[in-house]
């Protein structure tokens, strides 16, 4: 199968500097990508959709100048957490849409776990 | 270590039920859920289960869980076109902090 890849796996950082996560999609291009949330012992919040060469969507309660969003090319997006607080320690996964005259699928990269001390 | 597996694709007819499989590895899994993704959008979550429950339903959705033999089912009930969609099962491992393991997906097709 498709192969996605998220970095870093986990992340340590101090209140209020930010964050960058990479998403990358390995051997397929994806013009779209998706941004999830987790908290523990709760199933995914889709936070935003990342949509390539235009601004993302963002869902609601999400905040945009928060969690800045950038999907410059087919297999790159990225999640910058900005002025991060402890409360925005969580596990972020994203997912990255493979479209081909059969069928779409989503792959999962392996998430990345941010702990904001 | 952790795996799940899912078959890639089904097809039934509409007004038919749907079964979808899933079976998984860690005997420490915590709770274990089915999500739901349309053509273009993200994940939807459908429904969940504790590790200590058999069966739970909710409308048309049925799940069923055997813990012996690791195998969790989500069955559909009288089957729409627009339930056509791949279907995600997870489980959440006790003691990784929430993080989820994702099985591949299932393509369920529903023909008029």
């Amino acid at each position: 199968g498709a192969v996605v890849s998220q970095h870093p796996s986990w992340v340590i950082c101090k209140s209020g500097t930010s964050v960058k996560i990479e998403c990358r999609s390995l051997d397929f291009q994806a013009t779209t990508m998706f941004w999830y949330r987790q908290f523990p012992k709760q199933s995914l919040m889709l936070m935003a959709t990342s949509n390539e060469g235009s601004k993302a969507t963002y869902e609601q309660g999400v905040e945009k100048d928060k969690f800045l969003i950038n999907h410059a090319s087919l297999t790159l997006s990225t999640l910058t957490v900005t002025s991060a607080h402890p409360e925005d320690s969580s596990f972020y996964i994203c997912s990255a849409l493979r479209d081909s005259h059969l069928n779409t699928e989503a792959f999962f990269g392996q998430g990345t776990r941010l702990t904001v001390v | 270590g952790e795996d799940v597996e899912q078959s890639l694709f089904l097809s039934v007819r509409e007004g038919d039920s749907s079964v979808i499989n899933c079976t998984y590895t860690d005997s420490s899994s915590t709770y274990l859920y089915w999500y739901k993704q349309e053509p273009g959008a993200g994940l939807q979550l459908l429904t969940y289960i504790f590790s200590n429950m058999d069966m739970k339903q909710d409308q048309r959705l049925t799940v069923l869980l055997n813990k012996k033999d690791k195998h969790l089912s989500l069955r559909i009930a009288d089957t729409q076109t627009g339930d056509s969609a791949i279907y995600f099962c997870a489980e959440s491992i006790q003691g990784s902090q929430g993080n989820l393991i994702f099985g591949k997906g299932t393509k369920l097709s529903v023909k008029p």
